[in-house]
C-alpha cells in the first residue's frame, strides 16, 4: 500500500493566487479529513468526509477556503485567494472508519504564500 | 467542545531514561485517545491508542494509561533512545450530534540526549 498520497509536496505562491491541494486517501478507508499544522494552532482539522460526504467543516477558516471529494480516492483542499496567514503544512489523512480508527497521514503540503 | 491540555510543551531526558507525557481532556464523552509520534520534518504516526473501556495499554516500550474519572491519559515510554526524539501529540475522539470529532493537543516535543 503507498499510502496517502498528496501533492504538490510545496507550493509558493503570491498572495491573491489560487492554490489547490490535492490527496489520494489509501484504497478502502472510508473517511478523510484535512489538517492545517503552524507553530502557533498546532494540528487544526478543517474538514472531515465520511463516504465523500463533508461531515465536519467547523474549522474552515473562512469562505477563501473550500474542499472537495468527488469520489472515494481523490480530494481537493482550494485556498482562493491565498493569503501569506495561510502559509502552514496541509495534511491530508484518511481512516477506515471515522475519527475513532487510527489516522493514517500523507506527507503533507508545505505552503508559502509571499 | 472538547479541549485537551497537553503537558509538558517540552522534555530533555537521558538516554536509557522513562518519559512521562500528559493530557487532560474536557468531555465526558471522550472516547478513543490516540497518541502520535511526528519526527522532524515528517507526517504524524500513531504510536499507540486506547478505548475508554481500558485502562492501559502496553507496547513494548510504550504504554498508554487512562483515567476517565480524572480525565486524563498519559503516555509512558522507558528506556528513551535517541530515535524517541520527536515531538508527540495525544488526541481525543468523541460524538457529538451525529459526528464524531477529533482534537489534538499542542504536542510535546521529546529530546533524548545520548
Amino acid at each position: 500500500d503507498a499510502g496517502v498520497i498528496q501533492s504538490p509536496r510545496h507550493e509558493v505562491t503570491e498572495m491573491g493566487q489560487e492554490v489547490t491541494l490535492r490527496c489520494k486517501p489509501i484504497s478502502g478507508h472510508n473517511s478523510l479529513f484535512w489538517y492545517r499544522q503552524t507553530m502557533m494552532r498546532g494540528l487544526e482539522l478543517l474538514i472531515y468526509f465520511n463516504n465523500n460526504v463533508p461531515i465536519d467543516d467547523s474549522g474552515m477558516p473562512e469562505d477563501r477556503f473550500s474542499a472537495k471529494m468527488p469520489n472515494a480516492s481523490f480530494s481537493t483542499l482550494k485556498i482562493q485567494p491565498s493569503e501569506p496567514r495561510d502559509s502552514a503544512v496541509y495534511f491530508c489523512a484518511s481512516s477506515l472508519r471515522g475519527a475513532r480508527s487510527p489516522l493514517h497521514f500523507g506527507n503533507g503540503t508545505r505552503l508559502t504564500v509571499t | 467542545g472538547e479541549n485537551v491540555e497537553q503537558h509538558p510543551s517540552t522534555l530533555s531526558v537521558q538516554e536509557g531514561d522513562s518519559a512521562v507525557i500528559k493530557c487532560t481532556y474536557s468531555d465526558s464523552a471522550s472516547n478513543y485517545f490516540p497518541w502520535y509520534k511526528q519526527e522532524l520534518g515528517k507526517r504524524p504516526q500513531l504510536i499507540i491508542d486506547i478505548r475508554s473501556n481500558v485502562g492501559e495499554k502496553k507496547d513494548q516500550r510504550i504504554a498508554v494509561t487512562l483515567n476517565k474519572t480524572a480525565k486524563h491519559f498519559s503516555l509512558h515510554i522507558t528506556e528513551t533512545q535517541p530515535e524517541d526524539s520527536a515531538v508527540y501529540f495525544c488526541a481525543a475522539s468523541w460524538v457529538q450530534g451525529g459526528s464524531e470529532k477529533l482534537v489534538f493537543g499542542k504536542g510535546t516535543k521529546l529530546t533524548v540526549n545520548p
